[in-house]
């Protein structure tokens, strides 16, 4: 059972470049979420998908877009990356809108 | 901005004693959830106490919640050397906000 799957596991990209961080779940959940974690800053919501075919913002959205696939599947795209999107990316799901969630092991992005 | 505070942001501790993490936060909430962060992985659920519920237990955890004062503590009882890691609360509004509201963490170092 591989839970929440994160590709890939490390990235660096140029100023201006673009990229897509994948992320899937086989456990059925209908919930699924974007965090970002940089230093002294906690987890912060990037976008979630409450369930297949909705989308919406989180805490800190902008230079980001999102795509829930399918139920399995929810991707972030970064379409001109920035020195301030450097940080680690989560992917995380879960069964309701208040259950325990479940993360990942995370994208570490670099951007240059 | 960030909901959850913790205290201590560190803390070392020798293997065997107890570890106590505090948690505040600011708004109301329907639960407090803990996650534990080992180095370099993504985050794991530990304990979800909802709002009408005051303590509970999880093998060697114990969780408090006091709404009052908008405030939860994780305690670890004899804690060992695999317990080194960082510990998060969370807060959720429910509502079906999705909003999972995480703190700046812990870090805990237990010293063997």
């Amino acid at each position: 059972n591989a839970g929440v799957t994160q590709t890939p596991k490390f990235q660096v990209l140029k100023t201006g470049q673009s990229m897509t961080l994948q992320c899937a779940q086989d456990m059925n959940h209908n919930s699924m979420y974007w965090y970002r974690q940089d230093p002294g800053m906690g987890l912060r919501l990037i976008y979630y998908s409450a369930s297949e075919g909705t989308t919406d913002k989180g805490e800190v959205p902008n230079g980001y877009n999102v795509s829930r696939l399918n139920k399995r599947e929810f991707s972030l795209r970064l379409e001109s990356a920035a020195p301030s999107q450097t940080s680690v990316y989560f992917c995380a799901s879960s069964y309701l809108s208040d259950s325990p969630l479940h993360f990942g092991n995370g994208t570490r992005l670099t951007v240059t | 901005s960030q909901q959850g505070e913790e205290d201590p942001q560190a803390l070392s501790i020798q293997e065997g004693e107890n570890a106590t993490m505090n948690c505040s936060y600011k708004t109301s909430i329907n639960n407090l959830q803990w996650y534990r962060q080992n180095s370099g992985r993504g985050l794991v659920h530990l304990i979800l106490i909802r709002s009408n519920e005051r303590e509970k237990h999880s093998g060697r955890l114990r969780v408090t919640l006091d709404t009052s004062k908008k405030s939860s503590s994780l305690l670890i009882t004899a804690s060992r050397a695999a317990d080194t890691a960082s510990y998060f609360c969370a807060t959720v509004a429910g509502g079906g906000t999705y909003k999972y509201i995480f703190g700046t963490g812990t870090r805990l170092k237990v010293l063997a």
